[in-house]
Formats: C-alpha cells, structure tokens, sequence
C-alpha cells in the first residue's frame, strides 16, 4: 500500500524567511496530495491541495508542487509569520483508498 | 454554524470500561471518518461510513465500533478500553472517501488509567 514520509519532522525559521517540508510518496498511482496545517489544541484544517494534472498551485503565501516522476511534492511557505507556527501534515491518495498521512512537521516561526 | 462538533474534548477513564466519543456534522457530508493520532505516528484511520448503515475498517479497527444511524452522527465506542488507546481522536468527513478534502473536528484526548 502508499507510504507516505515527510521531512524534516521539526523546522525553525526566522520571520520573513521561507519554510519548505517535503514529502515523498510510494504509489505512481496517487493523484492526491492535500496539506493540512494544525494548530495547538485543533483539528487539522486543509489549507491547499493539488491533483496529479498540476504541476503547481499557489495561494497568497503558500504554493505545493508536485514531481510525479521522483513521486514527491512540497509545500512552501514564504514570507513567514509566527501565526504560521503550527505542525503541516501531507496526504496522499488515489480513487479507492483512504489518505495516508505523513508524520508531520512542526514549524516553529520566530519573530 | 455549519461544522463539524466532537465531545467530549477531553475525557478519562479506566481501563475495561467502555466509552463513547461522539461526532455530529452539519454539512451532510456523506462520508465520515475517524483517526487516532499519536506521537510518531501522525494520523491513522479506525473506521470510517459511507453513508447511513455504511461503515468499514480503516488502518486500526481492533477493539473500536462504530455505528451511523443518522448522517450527521457518528459515534465511536470503546467497548473496553485499555492504556493503549490512550489517544487523541479526531473525526472528519467529506463528499467523498479519497481524493477530496476532508473537514476534521477539534478533537477528543482521551486518557485511560
């Protein structure tokens, strides 16, 4: 079945500078690949997602792209503030199965 | 407000006793999920319901039920709890059972002694 691994686990930025996590996914098959940001104490909540047909989206300050032949897809964050302080999950999945989560990455922002 | 509610948020209890963490959405979503996170494993899926009367094993069923009478509810019970269930447990639900978002609730932390 998918694996899904997601790097690095922690990363700490200054303000203003650009975060980037990383995940790498196991089945060429996968054609969706959401993000979710969770906040201290919440769910997680969906904060972009991307179809194996894009190669990248964007929105404000965050962008996913996606490299189906090395099967893996990032997040970027730019111009970071310390309310982007959170742990950023990855997801993959194809028609039929369940999203698989990566472990997760906690961002720590600092002004 | 459209949404989606868990309770209780936080709960204890011991283990053998059974427990019931309840889930309800508004949105009429007709999938319904739920997941267990824990530290080094990020999220993983118990059951989840494709519609009402509809549910299926997700990654870890052992030792939970769940049921779906209505599509709004979707309780998960713990028919005797043990100290490896010790967790927090999110539900979500979604138009769909892959490739399409999923909406999570803020969570239960359950704690068994």
């Amino acid at each position: 079945g998918e694996n899904v691994e997601q790097h690095p686990s922690t990363l700490s930025v200054q303000e203003g500078d650009s975060a980037v996590i990383k995940c790498t996914y196991s089945d060429s098959a996968s054609n969706y690949f959401p993000w979710y940001k969770q906040e201290l104490g919440k769910g997680p909540q969906l904060i972009i997602d991307i179809r194996s047909n894009v190669g990248e989206k964007k929105d404000q300050r965050i962008a996913v792209t996606l490299n189906k032949t090395a099967k893996h897809f990032s997040l970027h964050i730019t111009e970071t503030q310390p309310e982007d302080s959170a742990v950023y999950f990855c997801a993959a999945s194809k028609a039929g199965t369940a999203l698989i989560f990566g472990k997760g990455t906690t961002l720590s922002v600092s002004s | 407000d459209a949404g989606i509610t868990q309770s209780p948020r936080y709960k204890i209890t011991e283990t053998g006793r059974q427990v019931t963490l309840m889930c309800h959405q508004t949105w009429s979503h007709s999938y319904m999920f739920w997941y267990r996170q824990d530290l080094g494993h990020g999220l993983r899926l118990i059951y989840y319901s494709a519609a009402a009367d509809i549910t299926d094993k997700g990654e870890v069923p052992d030792g939970y039920v769940v049921s779906r009478s209505k599509t709004e509810n979707f309780p998960l019970t713990l028919e005797s709890a043990t100290r490896s269930q010790t967790s927090v447990y999110f539900c979500a639900s979604s138009t769909g059972y892959s490739n399409q978002p999923q909406h999570f609730g803020d969570g239960t932390r359950l704690s068994i002694l």
